[in-house]
């Protein structure tokens, strides 16, 4: 069983760039959600997606948008890059199921200059 | 609206002696809660979850967290600490109102562990 992958490891941008992150979820598994983790801080929810619709969304700015596809792979994308935007950026697979857990891949480093 | 909180954002233990990492939550409605452990550059795995059947939960690597609604805490422990325990240890919550479930993090507790 192949667990949740995440492409690219590391990536540098510049501020007002775009960038597109990617996820392969877990197989069997129909939800993505997408976590940012700042520098020594927990990670917060930016957005889920359940059978290629957006299921829910935290407190981030539009600039932030995602895509699921019918394989339920998922991309995360960020317009007008901020320094700010620096961070890990975590997808998780899971199942929407009351208290089912999400299976984290190894993120994605972004950073902003 | 849900909330965890983390006491204690820097946690030193020696080898072999108690691991407690504290966690209290904030819920309007009954919780799922989770330990999630991250080594460093690496991503989250889960330790244990809590789904309101048994209050005391066993995970990996020796790790268990009793749920007290009374207290609305869900503490980590380890009876013997390993070096290769040390990590970055999350709490989260996961509750939804409108069918998300997404995680609330806290902000983490750093277990280092002292030969």
């Amino acid at each position: 069983e192949t667990g949740v992958t995440q492409s690219p490891t590391h990536l540098i941008k510049t501020r007002g760039q775009q960038v597109t992150l990617r996820c392969s979820s877990q197989s069997g598994h129909n939800t993505v959600s997408w976590y940012q983790q700042a520098l020594g801080q927990g990670p917060q929810f930016i957005f889920q997606y359940y059978r290629e619709e957006e299921n829910g969304r935290g407190n981030f700015p539009p600039r932030f948008s995602g895509l699921q596809f019918p394989n339920y792979s998922s991309e995360l994308n960020v317009n007008a890059l901020e320094l700010d935007d620096s961070a890990l950026y975590l997808c998780a697979s899971s199942s929407l199921a009351g208290g089912s857990e999400q299976y984290f891949g190894p993120g994605t480093r972004l950073t902003v200059t | 609206a849900q909330s965890v909180t983390q006491l204690g954002s820097h946690v030193s233990v020696s080898e072999g002696a108690l691991v407690l990492l504290r966690c209290n939550y904030s819920s309007s409605v009954p919780p799922y809660l989770f330990w999630y452990v991250q080594y460093p550059n690496q991503g989250l795995q889960l330790l244990l979850k809590y789904t309101s059947a048994a209050t005391l939960v066993k995970g990996i690597n020796g790790f268990e967290a009793e749920f007290k609604k009374s207290e609305t805490s869900f503490h980590l422990t380890k009876p013997s600490a390993h070096m290769s325990d040390a990590a970055e240890y999350f709490c989260a919550v996961s509750r939804s109102g409108a069918g998300s479930y997404q995680l609330t993090f806290g902000k983490g507790t750093k277990l280092s562990v002292i030969p």
